[in-house]
C-alpha cells in the first residue's frame, strides 16, 4: 500500500537557518503530493502541493519539489522565522482506486528560536 | 477558510459512556473524513464518507460508527468510550475534479479525554 516516510525530529532551529525536512514517498501510479502544517491548538492547514514529476509547490517562503526518480518531497526554507514553529505532515494521494483517501506522514515538530 | 465546524470542541466523560461528534460543513464538498491524532501515530484515519449514506472503514475504525444522512453533516459516535479513544479528532473535507482528489481541509480539532 502506499505509505510515507518523513523525518521525525524535533527539528530546533535559530531564525534564519536554512530548513530541510525529508520526505519519501512508496505509492503505485502517478501520487498527487502535499505539505499541511499545524500550528498549536489547530487544525491542519494546506501550505503547498505538486501533482505531477518535476512539479515544484511553494507558499509562505516554503518550497518542495515533486522528485519521481528519487520518490521525495522534501520540503526547504531559505531563513525560518519563530513564527514558523509548527507540526509539518507530508501526505499524498494517490490517482489509483481509493484516490479519495490521503496517507499522511508521522509529522516533524519544528521549533524555531529567536 | 473551509467551512468546517466541529462540535464540541472540548468533551470529558467517563468510560462506557456513548459520545457523539459532528461535524459540519458548508462547502457541499462530497468526501469528508474522520481522523484521530496522537502524540507518535501522526494523524489516522477512522472512518471516511463519499456521500450521503455511503461511508468506509479507515485504519483505526474499531469501536466507532459513524454516520452521514445529508451532505453537510458527518457524524463520529463511540458507542462505549474507553479511555483508549482518548485523542483529539479531526474532520476533513474534500472533492474530486477530474479524477484527481483536491487538497483536504481540516477543522479545528475535537479534544476528547475518557476518564
Amino acid at each position: 500500500g502506499d505509505s510515507v516516510t518523513q523525518m521525525e525530529g524535533p527539528v530546533t532551529l535559530s531564525e534564519e537557518a536554512f530548513l530541510t525536512i525529508n520526505c519519501t514517498y512508496t505509492a503505485t501510479g502517478y501520487p498527487s503530493l502535499f505539505w499541511y502544517v499545524q500550528y498549536p491548538g489547530e487544525g491542519l492547514q494546506l501550505l503547498l502541493k505538486a501533482t505531477k514529476a518535476d512539479d515544484k509547490g511553494s507558499n509562505k517562503g516554503f518550497e518542495a519539489t515533486y522528485r519521481k526518480e528519487t520518490t521525495s518531497f522534501h520540503l526547504e526554507k531559505g531563513s525560518v522565522q519563530v513564527s514558523d514553529s509548527a507540526v509539518y505532515f507530508c501526505a499524498l494521494a494517490n490517482s489509483g482506486g481509493s484516490n479519495y483517501k490521503l496517507t499522511f506522514g508521522k509529522g516533524t515538530l519544528l521549533t524555531v528560536n529567536p | 477558510d473551509a467551512g468546517i465546524t466541529q462540535s464540541p470542541r472540548h468533551k470529558v466523560t467517563e468510560t462506557g459512556t456513548p459520545v457523539t461528534l459532528r461535524c459540519h460543513q458548508t462547502e457541499n464538498h462530497r468526501y469528508m473524513y474522520w481522523y484521530r491524532q496522537d502524540p507518535g501515530h501522526g494523524l489516522r484515519l477512522i472512518h471516511y464518507s463519499y456521500g450521503v449514506k455511503d461511508t468506509d472503514k479507515g485504519e483505526v475504525s474499531d469501536g466507532y460508527s459513524v454516520s452521514r444522512s445529508k451532505t453537510e453533516d458527518f457524524l463520529l459516535t463511540l458507542e462505549s468510550a474507553t479511555s483508549s479513544q482518548t485523542s483529539v479528532y479531526f474532520c476533513a473535507i474534500s472533492e474530486s475534479q477530474q479524477g484527481r482528489m483536491q487538497p483536504q481541509h481540516f477543522g479545528d480539532g475535537t479534544r476528547l479525554s475518557i476518564l
